[in-house]
């Protein structure tokens, strides 16, 4: 059974542009989430996508968006970048979300803004 | 707004010892502490989970105890190995359709 793909492994991006971060959850799986990893602030959640809807929302600005596809494949979309978002995003599917349960987490996408 | 502290942010152990890493929480809708192991390069994986209906789980060297009255709960690495040598962070999340929330993670170095 494959894992959580996400794509690219790495980028590097400047100041002022925009990315696009992709996530394939394991087949079968129909939640996506996305967190935020960063040394100083561990996980942080980003959103949560459940059959193409938005479920869950964390306390990010308005330039980090997602959305989800039929697939259920999740793509992350974050505009105008800040060197702050330098990190390491990670996506997790699941069965359903329902409650954080037996999240799978991909090997992630590093950020770095320069 | 941290919701589950954790302790220590990193901790080295010899070969052999136990490894203990603490976790503590305020929200008391919180019903699922799940454990994750993260190696470098790599993202997080599921080791342990508990539910507060029960104050121990063990799965091999790993054991949580759970404190529901104090609202804390630990990871416990018996006979720990160089190969444990990883970040863990605890989690948790109250029922329904939440994300997880996660402590901040404990680097831990296992020496020979």
């Amino acid at each position: 059974k494959a894992g959580v793909t996400q794509t690219p492994r790495y980028l590097i991006k400047t100041r002022g542009q925009q990315v696009t971060l992709s996530c394939s959850p394991i087949s079968g799986h129909r939640s996506v989430s996305w967190y935020q990893q960063t040394p100083g602030q561990g996980l942080q959640f980003l959103f949560e996508y459940f059959s193409e809807t938005q479920r869950n929302k964390g306390n990010f600005p308005g330039r980090f968006s997602g959305r989800q596809f039929s697939n259920s494949r999740s793509e992350m979309n974050v505009s105008t970048l800040e060197l702050g978002d330098s990190a390491l995003y990670l996506c997790a599917s699941s069965l359903d979300g329902r409650n954080g349960i037996r999240y799978t987490f991909g090997s992630g996408t590093r950020l770095t803004v320069v | 707004q941290q919701q589950v502290k954790q302790s220590p942010q990193s901790l080295i152990v010899q070969k052999g010892g136990i490894s203990i890493i603490n976790c503590a929480y305020e929200n008391t809708a919180f019903d699922y502490f799940p454990w994750y192991q993260q190696f470098p390069g790599k993202g997080p994986a599921l080791l342990i989970a508990i539910r507060p209906d029960v104050s121990e789980k063990k799965e091999g060297r790993f054991t949580i105890s759970f404190n529901k009255s104090a609202k804390q709960f630990s990871l416990h690495i018996m006979d720990s190995q160089p190969g444990d040598s990883a970040t863990y962070f605890c989690a948790a999340t109250p029922s329904g359709n939440t994300p997880l929330v996660f402590g901040k993670g404990t680097r831990l170095s296992v020496i020979a």
